[in-house]
């Protein structure tokens, strides 16, 4: 099944503490992308990269790093998470070939930093 | 800023047709209209896209002014499962995405 998963669906941690979000496609998907959802807000793009070692800023990245050191793998890492970064975060995949393919999504990490 | 302009919220009676409207006057001429749908906190779900023509597919259709200011979605016979926020995008297949807050689409029994 075509699928984008995203680990861990659910985390709590404390401030400072160094955590990563795994994101992982099947569908061979040249583009990926990371998003928050902040209530009020909609969908933020953090990051995104159009292929292997390709990355590029979205629109809220401070505070991020991403790597794309392999085509299906795309994590997202909080160096030192602070409280604003409590959200609901979400990975999506999309073909690059032809422009107007539409991203898949995975189904969220909501991450609560105390 | 969001390149589309979306009402918060709308109703829509279960089996009735919801019309779902979106403004996109700043489109240029490469862009796609897509339609995205999110259920409670879900992952967003693929609808339709579309870029001057009218376009239809199992879940809904897609209706384009002729001008490309502003589309509607259509879903022809609403059910409670349809109940969501629905998100407009434009996107000329570069890589940045931006989605505004959507219409939230309320289905009544």
């Amino acid at each position: 099944e075509a699928q984008v998963t995203q680990n861990p669906r659910y985390l709590i941690t404390v401030t400072g503490k160094k955590l990563t979000v795994t994101c992982s496609q099947n569908m061979n998907h040249e583009y990926m992308s990371w998003y928050r959802q902040d209530p009020g807000l909609g969908l933020r793009q953090i990051y995104y990269s159009m292929n292997v070692e390709v990355t590029d800023k979205g629109d809220v990245p401070e505070g991020y790093k991403v790597s794309r050191k392999e085509k299906r793998n795309f994590p997202l890492i909080l160096e030192s998470p602070s409280p604003n970064q409590t959200s609901l975060y979400f990975c999506a995949s999309r073909r690059t070939g032809s422009s107007n393919q539409p991203q898949h999504f995975g189904d969220g990490t909501r991450l609560s930093i105390l | 800023d969001a390149k589309t302009t979306q009402p918060p919220s709308m109703d829509c009676a279960e089996g009735r047709a919801a019309n779902l409207p979106c403004n996109h006057s700043t489109i240029s001429g490469n862009e796609y209209v897509y339609w995205y749908r999110q259920i409670h906190s879900q992952g967003p779900q693929y609808i339709i896209h579309g870029l001057k023509n009218n376009e239809t597919n199992e879940m809904a259709s897609l209706i384009i002014t002729e001008d490309r200011k502003s589309s509607t979605l259509i879903l022809p016979h609403a059910t409670l499962r349809d109940t969501a926020v629905y998100y407009c995008i434009v996107n000329d297949g570069t890589y940045k995405y931006i989605f505004g807050t959507g219409t939230r689409l309320k289905v009544l029994a």
